[in-house]
């Protein structure tokens, strides 16, 4: 029974380029969340993901963007990179909203802008 | 600004020994709490719950002790063991919203 599948796992882009993170969830989840975690930091939740909509944020600009599609993956877009977005991305999935007894983390995505 | 603090970067105990983890939050609204255990190079693993209804829950070598008045977490291992080495972090939400993790707290158990 696979977990959390992210992609991919390591990253290098360049200040003011576009990125796109990937994230499958757990099997019989419905529900993703992105969480960014700085170095030396606790993860910050960027948003979550059920039904396709965007349901609840964090305190992230716009250029942070998402999608899930029907098969309940999602993607975390993250436009005119900066430095300080470099950080280790974790998705997580749970069986509805408010399942946070069940997340599941993924091993997540270590993005490095330069 | 930080609602949930652990103020102990780290944290070294000997097999066998007893290990207590502190986390303080700031939100009184807060009513879930979480313990999660984190290997390099791996997602946080979910290790332990808490609800603001109850004051303690065990499982196993691990409990996590709530006090709501002083607004504060503990996790307790016992007995240590190497395997528990790993960064723990703290987490809280008012129940069906995010959830705000803690620094974390690396736990090395020597043998």
């Amino acid at each position: 029974d696979a977990g959390v599948t992210q992609s991919p796992t390591h990253l290098i882009k360049t200040r003011g380029q576009q990125v796109t993170l990937r994230c499958s969830p757990k099997s019989g989840h419905d529900t993703v969340s992105w969480y960014q975690q700085a170095l030396g930091q606790g993860p910050h939740f960027i948003f979550q993901y059920y039904e396709e909509e965007e349901r609840q944020r964090g305190n992230f600009p716009d250029r942070f963007s998402g999608h899930q599609f029907p098969n309940y993956s999602s993607e975390l877009n993250v436009n005119a990179l900066l430095l300080g977005d470099s950080a280790l991305y974790l998705c997580a999935s749970s069986l509805g909203r408010f399942g946070g007894l069940g997340y599941t983390f993924g091993s997540g995505t270590r993005l490095t802008v330069v | 600004d930080q609602q949930v603090k652990q103020n102990s970067p780290s944290l070294s105990v000997q097999e066998g020994r007893i290990s207590i983890l502190n986390c303080d939050y700031t939100n009184s609204m807060f009513d879930y709490f979480l313990w999660y255990k984190k290997y390099p190079a791996e997602g946080p693993t979910f290790l332990i719950s808490i609800s603001s209804i109850k004051d303690k829950n065990e499982d196993g070598r691990f409990t996590v002790f709530l006090n709501k008045s002083a607004k504060h977490l503990s996790l307790h291992i016992v007995p240590s063991q190497p395997g528990d080495s790993a960064v723990y972090f703290c987490a809280a939400s008012v129940t069906g919203n995010q959830f705000y993790f803690g620094t974390g707290t690396s736990l090395t158990v020597i043998p």
